[in-house]
């Protein structure tokens, strides 16, 4: 069983378009994150999210916002593409306290 | 604010030489300190955590509050340690912050 995944893995899309990526984890954490991951490698954080607080990058453009349908779940949606938003996206989860995080996968989105 | 600084963007070795792989950091607090990996093509996985004080895959790391140093260091090199490696900070409830990575190349 997977213990947070990714959808998609890969993602093209044109400039201007808005799309979403979804994040699932089935480990019972109650935060989950958003990173970004950018062609030198670097990761940096874009949001952090329980379900009682959402922490926002200040970088981060607001064309990217999170969403969470439930404690299990938190999507990040993107509106009006560019092209310096190609990464590799990277959703993780942690238990509040905790300090292991859990990555997924990651999301290749390459906008052209 | 938390920074983490890995001075070396990539490190290349040969088989068997010893490995280290710098990462400092800056926090007033106490922070936990991490290394995590990236393999080719595969998730970011925690490699060790300074609390844990224990060596995986050979690897070990020691806190060095005194010269704010976290540095990983392997004695024998392998093959199959070729990843991006990632040292990170984290501190109460924070994310964990990422340092830049270095890609550890070794060679046959």
């Amino acid at each position: 069983d997977t213990a947070v995944s990714q959808t998609p893995k890969y993602l093209v899309t044109q400039m201007g378009n808005d799309k979403s990526i979804k994040c699932e984890q089935n480990l019972g954490h109650d935060t989950m994150y958003w990173y970004k991951q950018d062609s030198k490698k670097f990761l940096k954080i874009m949001f952090s999210y329980n379900n009682k607080e959402l922490i926002i990058n200040e970088t981060v453009p607001n064309r990217f916002s999170p969403k969470s349908p439930d404690k299990a779940h938190l999507n990040l949606h993107i509106n009006s593409l560019e092209l310096g938003d190609s990464a590799v996206y990277f959703c993780a989860s942690s238990q509040r306290g905790a300090t292991e995080a859990f990555f997924g996968q990651g999301t290749r989105l390459t906008v052209v | 604010a938390q920074r983490v600084t890995q001075p070396e963007k990539l490190l290349s070795v040969f088989k068997g030489a010893p490995v280290e792989l710098k990462c400092n950091y800056s926090y007033s607090g106490s922070p936990e300190l991490f290394w995590y990996v990236q393999y080719s093509r595969q998730r970011l996985q925690l490699l060790l955590r300074h609390i844990s004080r224990e060596s995986i895959k050979g690897f070990t790391a020691d806190l060095n509050k005194g010269e704010t140093s976290f540095h990983l260091k392997k004695p024998f090199a392998q093959e199959e340690d070729s990843a991006m490696y990632y040292c990170a900070l984290k501190s109460g409830n924070t994310p964990l912050v990422f340092g830049k990575g270095t890609r550890l190349s070794v060679i046959a």
